[in-house]
């Protein structure tokens, strides 16, 4: 299994330009979470997809962040437009949710954000 | 509000040596409580998990230590090893909820 795959794996920007992260989940997983890493703040969840629906996006840190999930094989995270504070490490990860408390979150190599 | 904490930030340990990461939370109606390991420019990935209703899991060199009335649990690593270094997130989630918690992290070096 290919397990989690993210892109780009590192981005480079402007401040005020548009910012797109992809996810591709683990096949067959149900669930799919996105989650930003700073040495700050360090990890937050800032929503969380079960079945494609947005189940909790409460912890996107303002109206400039959105994120989607057209099918279950595919996710995006925008951010417009972009600002230096938004330089983080972004993470998605998935899960197979089941009747099992705790189903593992499996988690991609990361997007590094900079904006400049 | 920070739900869970975690001590210490950082930790150095002899190889051979005993690692010990703590952590405390305050929501009781957590139910669920995974450690994650990461190494840079990974993703965090599962390493032991438990359940309140045990006071203690182990899995090869790695053992959660859980205390519910206290409501601290904590990851010990047995003859550490060099490969063992990495950052270690303790995580708490409530039972028909998939939103994981996470304390700060410990940065863990083993040195020969």
């Amino acid at each position: 299994d290919a397990g989690v795959i993210q892109s780009p794996r590192h981005e480079v920007t402007e401040m005020g330009q548009e910012v797109t992260l992809r996810c591709k989940p683990i096949s067959g997983h149900n669930s799919l979470f996105w989650y930003r890493q700073t040495m700050m703040r360090g990890l937050e969840l800032l929503i969380y997809f079960n079945n494609n629906v947005p189940i909790d996006d409460s912890g996107m840190p303002e109206d400039r962040f959105s994120a989607k999930m057209p099918n279950a094989s595919f996710s995006t995270l925008k951010i417009q437009p972009s600002e230096p504070r938004d330089s983080a490490v972004y993470f998605c990860a998935s899960s197979f949710r089941g009747r099992a408390l705790g189903d593992t979150q499996y988690f991609g190599p990361g997007t590094r954000l900079t904006v400049l | 509000q920070q739900q869970v904490k975690q001590s210490p930030q950082s930790l150095i340990v002899q190889k051979g040596g005993i690692s010990i990461i703590n952590c405390a939370y305050e929501n009781t109606a957590f139910d669920y409580f995974p450690w994650y390991q990461q190494f840079p420019g990974k993703g965090p990935a599962l390493l032991i998990a438990i359940r309140p209703d045990v006071s203690e899991k182990k899995e090869g060199r790695f053992t959660i230590s859980f205390n519910k009335s206290a409501k601290q649990f904590s990851l010990h690593i047995m003859d550490s090893q060099p490969g063992d270094s990495a950052t270690y997130f303790c995580a708490a989630i409530t039972g028909g909820n998939e939103k994981l918690t996470f304390g700060t992290g410990t940065r863990l070096t083993i040195i020969p």
